[in-house]
């Protein structure tokens, strides 16, 4: 079975900050993990995935993430935090089996960014 | 037009009554995906299918069936709707036909049971 949980409901950074948004997962084979931001009345949009390649992701909107396998970890890091970052980020990992047999996603419970100027 | 398109995006409705949530994707996957978002719990999935002969049921199946017409068209029914499935029900495919695994939402549909 997989997991997965993010650390801190609710995140509240300056505009220009660092925003760091925590992920930790488990997985009994070997993850690939995703994250995906939902603005205001809209649907989920992927800002970045790790698929077993780089373990430094980046994704759209100037967004990192670094998978750590030591720490089980996946957290989202932006250097300079901006008013329109503003939104729910969530955290996923699929049990993914190899080829094209993509599974199902477990999402974590998400976090609410909150920028203030 | 979206690639994953959901009707009725807002339904307000009464206990006991029958509802249906459509899904219909031109993405060519062939994986979808029922969800439900809630406050705080982020989303969980209902039912999944992997093919038009697959079905399977997710973590928080009850209450909910769900029935899956063609590749492209996956529907999630409230046999008989209660106030605790008010709810953001998000469908998701994904699958042969590209990507690397990742999901790709509708817009959502908001349903209120009164």
């Amino acid at each position: 079975a997989q997991s997965v949980t993010q650390l801190g409901s609710h995140v509240s950074v300056s505009e220009g900050a660092l925003v760091l948004l925590r992920c930790n997962y488990s997985s009994s084979v070997p993850p690939y993990l995703f994250w995906y931001v939902q603005y205001p009345n809209q649907g989920l949009q992927l800002l970045l995935k790790y698929t077993s390649a780089a373990t430094l992701v980046k994704g759209i909107n100037g967004f990192e993430a670094e998978f750590k396998k030591s720490e089980t970890s996946f957290h989202l890091t932006k250097p300079s935090a901006h008013m329109s970052d503003a939104a729910e980020y969530f955290c996923a990992v699929s049990d993914y089996a190899g080829g094209t047999s993509y599974g199902k996603l477990t999402f974590g419970q998400g976090t609410i960014l909150t920028v203030h100027p | 037009d979206a690639d994953v398109t959901q009707t009725p995006r807002n339904r307000i409705t009464k206990t006991g009554k029958r509802i249906m949530l459509e899904c219909s994707q031109t993405k060519g996957h062939d994986r979808m995906y029922w969800y439900r978002q809630d406050p705080g719990l982020g989303l969980r999935l209902i039912y999944y299918s992997f093919d038009v002969k697959d079905i399977n049921k997710g973590e928080i199946s009850d209450g909910y069936s769900v029935s899956r017409q063609a590749q492209a068209k996956f529907s999630l029914s409230l046999e008989s709707a209660i106030p605790n499935q008010t709810a953001l029900y998000f469908c998701a495919t994904n699958g042969a036909g590209g990507g690397t695994g990742e999901l790709f939402f509708g817009e959502g549909s908001r349903l209120t049971v009164l």
